[in-house]
């Protein structure tokens, strides 16, 4: 059973835009300004799409963006292009170094 | 640009012990960060198995501190993971990373581990 709770399949077709949902409780998400969220295609590593709620790495388009609000941070790609198509997971700080990821979320551009 | 690349046997027997291993190029393991192991079962999700700090000190998802080992081995510039009495439900792909603060920003590629006997 994860720690953070996503929901399994999200779609949008291109130039739309999607939001998923990452949901944790008042020791994790609640708590802390640290979620992150991973992209990931088939058969690849993940690869860091937003850091520290809403901070996007170097060479992530800003079509990615995130935000949190209580329990619940979310992850939203507007303008939905077809290499968007991907698994996408949460992550979030839990206290004591402890981190925890959601089940993830299948991303599909129609 | 800081690379890892995981190591490692493909095929561990039940209640034996895994051992796979992690060299990273492009940064020295001794100067900083957290470094850390994730796995993810086929079809699953990721699951943090724990960090390891430049300085030795250790951090582990506590449904699996039982059981997992993370070392440095700074003088290969490498870090390794052990996870001893394993069964069928520690079949996954391993992935090695660096950690900064909350997040892991390089990724290995993974390495498959099966367990069958």
């Amino acid at each position: 059973q994860s720690a953070l709770t996503q929901p399994p399949s999200a779609s949008g077709s291109p130039g739309q835009s999607v939001t998923i949902s990452c949901t944790g409780t008042n020791s994790d998400v609640g708590t802390y300004d640290y979620v992150s969220w991973y992209q990931q295609h088939p058969g690849k590593a993940p690869k860091l799409m937003i850091y520290e709620v809403n901070k996007r790495p170097s060479g992530v388009p800003d079509r990615f963006s995130g935000s949190k609000s209580g329990n619940t941070a979310s992850l939203t790609v507007s303008g939905l292009q077809a290499e968007d198509e991907a698994d996408y997971y949460c992550s979030s700080y839990a206290g004591y170094t402890n981190l925890g990821f959601g089940g993830g979320t299948k991303l599909t551009v129609l | 640009q800081v690379r890892l690349q995981e190591s490692g046997p493909g095929l561990v027997k039940p209640s034996e012990t895994l051992s796979l291993t992690c060299a990273v190029s492009g940064y020295a393991i001794s100067s900083g960060y957290y470094w850390g192991w994730i796995r993810q079962p086929p079809g699953k999700g990721l699951e943090w198995i724990g960090s390891i700090f430049h300085s030795g000190a250790t951090f582990y998802n506590p449904s699996l501190k039982s059981r997992v080992t993370i070392s440095l081995d700074t003088s290969q510039n490498q870090f390794s993971l052990r996870v001893t009495s394993v069964t069928a439900a520690d079949a996954a792909v391993y992935y090695c990373a660096r950690r900064y603060g909350d997040h892991h920003d390089f990724w290995g590629q993974g390495t498959l581990v099966t367990v069958s006997s």
